[in-house]
Formats: structure tokens, sequence, C-alpha cells
């Protein structure tokens, strides 16, 4: 069975650009994270979404948006970048929201380069 | 707020040593707690989740406590192989929210 795959893996961008960054979760789960890891640091939380609604979100700008599709896979949306975006971006799914017994599976991720 | 950190943050052994990984966190109030290895530029690989009710979790070479009272979750690793070179990170889940991560301890067991 395929794991949570992202893409794309590497993406160089320039500062103001717009970047767009893509998950499928394992197939049979609803729940979809994201999460902002800079170099040296543990992986921060941005949203998490699960049956396409939104159900947290962590202490990003605006500039930060995301969403889940029918069949569960999610975007990453971030405007007007800035070279503090430059980070490893992960996406985790499980296998439903809340219960306490969900393990969250994560991705390979995507690495983000800023200029 | 959940704050979770995590001591030593790097730490070199021989091999075959068993070692202690340790995590604190701030909210006692913890849904569960999980433990992920990370290589270089790499993602997360799931190793151990403990739920709240729940005291260790073991899965071969590993086992992970948690001690709620005293906001406190420890990984011990067994006869350590260069191939558990990595960095460890602990993320704990409070009750409506999401998981916070600790900054991780990076391991290296020397051949």
């Amino acid at each position: 069975d395929a794991g949570v795959t992202q893409s794309p893996t590497h993406l160089i961008k320039t500062r103001g650009q717009h970047v767009t960054l893509r998950c499928s979760p394992i197939s049979g789960h609803k729940s979809v994270s994201w999460y902002q890891q800079v170099l040296g640091q543990g992986p921060q939380f941005i949203f998490q979404y699960y049956e396409k609604e939104e159900r947290g979100r962590g202490n990003f700008p605006d500039r930060f948006s995301a969403r889940q599709f029918p069949n569960y896979s999610s975007e990453l949306n971030v405007n007007a970048l800035l070279l503090g975006d430059s980070a490893l971006y992960l996406c985790a799914s499980s296998a439903a929201g809340f219960e306490a017994k969900n393990i969250q599976y994560f991705g390979a991720g995507t690495r983000l380069s800023v200029l | 707020k959940q704050e979770v950190t995590q001591i030593p943050a790097a730490l070199s052994v021989p091999e075959g040593e068993n070692l202690v990984l340790n995590c604190s966190f701030t909210d006692s109030a913890i849904y569960n707690l999980q433990w992920f290895r990370q290589d270089p530029g790499k993602g997360l690989t799931s190793l151990l989740l403990i739920q709240s009710s729940q005291r260790e979790q073991t899965s071969g070479r590993l086992n992970a406590s948690l001690d709620k009272s005293s906001g406190r979750s420890t990984l011990y690793i067994a006869a350590s192989q260069p191939g558990d070179s990595a960095t460890y990170l602990c993320a704990a889940r409070s009750y409506g929210q999401n998981f916070v991560f600790g900054p991780g301890t990076r391991l290296s067991v020397l051949p």
C-alpha cells in the first residue's frame, strides 16, 4: 500500500511568489495535517483537515491556506513568499481526527527554498 | 498552551549501549504522545504511540513510557546500533488540540 505522498519533493521560488504543495493521504485516511519544519527545529502545526473541513489552525499568517478535496487529498498554498518560509513542509494523515489511538503517518515532505 | 522539550539535544554513544531519551510536556491533560524518528532531510517515521490511558508501549528494541502526572515520557533503546543514528522527536497531543512537537534529540551511534 502506498504511504503518504507529497509533491513536489523540492521547490525553489523567489520572494513574493506563490506556491502550492500537494499531499495524498494513505488510502482510507480522512484526516490530513500540515506542518512546517525549519532546519534544526521540530515541526510546527499549520492546519488540520478532516472530512474536507478545517479542524485546526496553527499560529501562521493568512498567507497560508489549505483545502481538502473529496478524495481526501490536500493542498497547502502560501502567498507572497518570504525568505523565512524556507522549510521542509510535511503532510501527515490519520484514519480519523480525534481518537487517542490514531497514529499520524508522515510523508517525505516538500523542501521549499525561497531566494 | 502545550510546550514540549527534549533532553539531551544531542547524544553520542558506542554501539551496543542501552540509552534513554527524555521528553517533557507542560500540559498533563494529553490525549496521546507519539515518538518519531527522522533521518536527515527526510520525513518522520512513527515509532510508538502511547494513549493517555497507557503507561508504556514496546516495539522490538524500543520501549516508550508515559507519566502524565510528572509530564514526562521516555524512549528506551536497547542494544543500540549504528542504524539507529537519527533525530528522535516526541509529539504530545492535548484534548481538542493538534500535535505539539519537541525540538528533537540527535542520536549518533558509533560503530
